[in-house]
């Protein structure tokens, strides 16, 4: 079965100040994908990554970064210089493969990062 | 903007109430979803639509009601609500077609209470 877990429930930190928030994942599937979703306090979630099992590469974007390590199931998401609109909840997201049609996407209970000016 | 718009954004209903929830996509995509986000509990997916045909639902109580008339319009349809329903409801779509992967674009979610 699929799950996800986002061990950080709360973080606070300074801004300027590079964050990690962490993301470890459970999955029988050979192919499988994951997301990283932001949830601001409008309540609507901003997809901000996908990525691909069979593609181990990590990504950089801006002051977000993404660290993929399938030998220890892990997708975790920086954040480089951290500002003040960086403060809402952070979704990890796992996603089985499928032929066509619609994905379940498995969420993680998510991680509430608070930048303090 | 992404393209998934809800309505209405906050309802207040009694338990004897009948209402319904909106969602409206302009991204030409062909699924859809509900999903439930309750105080610190994972986003739980509730109904998937693909091509308006509903392919997943995930044990949930028949007093919610789901209907997706074409691929852009998705509702939700509430009867006999319990206090524990209270949560915020959000919407999904994303593009099922050709590919194995999918991202889905969220709506703002409407924020139920139930009295």
């Amino acid at each position: 079965a699929q799950k996800v877990t986002q061990a950080q429930t709360e973080i606070s930190v300074v801004e300027k100040e590079d964050v990690t928030l962490d993301c470890v994942y459970e999955t029988r599937d050979t192919t499988y994908y994951l997301f990283w979703y932001k949830q601001p306090p409008s309540g609507e979630l901003v997809f901000l990554i996908r990525r691909n099992s069979f593609d181990e590469q990590n990504e950089i974007s801006g002051r977000y970064s993404w660290n993929f390590q399938k030998s220890t199931s892990s997708f975790n998401f920086t954040i480089t210089a951290s500002q003040v609109v960086d403060s809402a909840v952070y979704f990890c997201a796992l996603s089985e493969a499928r032929d066509t049609g619609a994905n379940n996407l498995f969420f993680g209970t998510g991680t509430r990062l608070t930048v303090i000016p | 903007e992404t393209g998934v718009t809800q309505t209405p954004r906050h309802l207040v209903m009694g338990m004897t109430n009948k209402k319904s929830l909106k969602c409206e996509q302009h991204l030409g995509h062909n699924a859809m979803y509900w999903y439930k986000q309750s105080a610190k509990k994972p986003l739980e997916l509730m109904f998937v639509y693909n091509f308006k045909e509903q392919t997943e639902n995930n044990s949930v109580p028949s007093r919610f009601s789901p209907e997706c008339p074409n691929s852009s319009h998705l509702f939700l349809h509430l009867h006999t609500l319990q206090p524990e329903d209270s949560a915020l409801y959000l919407c999904a779509s994303s593009q099922a077609r050709d590919r194995p992967y999918n991202e889905q674009f969220f709506g703002p979610g409407t924020r139920l209470t139930v009295l």
